[in-house]
């Protein structure tokens, strides 16, 4: 079976544009999970999804970044006005389910630049 | 709040001689903790989990780690490292209830010939 895809790749903007990125979760997971790696650090967490509503936000840095899911199927992570330090790779994760036990598979990222 | 600390950004060994990456933790209740392993261009891929039912977890590609109540600890160990184990080594735990996953900062592993 597939595992989590992310598009696009790689993600190349102009400071102040917008930009969306895809998660496509591993069939039949209905938890999904965003989460940020900067340049050398470990990865923060942004926000998760049980079906298609949001029970833990925290993460998110400002209200220019937001995220939707359709059903328990595709998520988008949007930043609106990037800022230079928006750079990072994002990288989305699905589980079976929420829970502390459930191993969570990460896909492969997309890496951000906003020039 | 939970947390953990990998004690070293960075640790050499050579091919053939035991691997020691370490990791302290800090949690209000009994944690779920992982180690994940990144390595170049690839993505993340989970090594083993401790999820209480044993103290000494088996993993893949004979890691293991042993986790220690009195020493806050989850240390993960490698008899015999190989060239392919070069890697960045996460250690995370789980946040109360499940949903996010919290890292550490992460620990590069270089493997000498």
């Amino acid at each position: 079976g597939a595992g989590v895809s992310q598009s696009p790749s790689n993600k190349v903007t102009e400071k102040g544009k917008d930009v969306e990125l895809r998660c496509d979760p591993i069939s039949g997971h209905t938890a999904l999970y965003w989460y940020r790696q900067r340049l050398g650090q470990g990865l923060e967490f942004l926000i998760y999804f049980q079906g298609n509503s949001a029970p833990d936000k925290s993460g998110l840095p400002s209200d220019r970044f937001s995220a939707e899911r359709t059903g328990e199927s595709v998520s988008t992570l949007t930043i609106q006005r990037t800022q230079q330090e928006d750079s990072a790779v994002y990288l989305c994760a699905s589980s079976y389910t929420r829970g502390p036990y459930n191993e969570q598979f990460f896909g492969p990222g997309t890496r951000l630049t906003v020039l | 709040a939970q947390s953990v600390t990998q004690l070293d950004s960075h640790v050499s060994v050579s091919e053939g001689t035991p691997v020691l990456l370490r990791c302290n933790y800090s949690s209000s209740y009994s944690p779920s903790l992982f180690w994940y392993v990144q390595h170049p261009n690839k993505g993340l891929q989970l090594l083993l989990k401790y999820t209480s039912a044993a103290t000494l977890v088996k993993g893949i590609n004979g890691f293991e780690a042993e986790f220690k109540k009195s020493e806050t600890s989850f240390h993960l160990t490698k008899p015999s490292a190989h060239m392919s184990d070069a890697a960045e080594y996460f250690c995370v735990v789980s946040s109360l209830g499940g949903g996010k996953l919290i890292f550490g900062q992460g620990t590069e592993l270089s493997v000498k010939p």
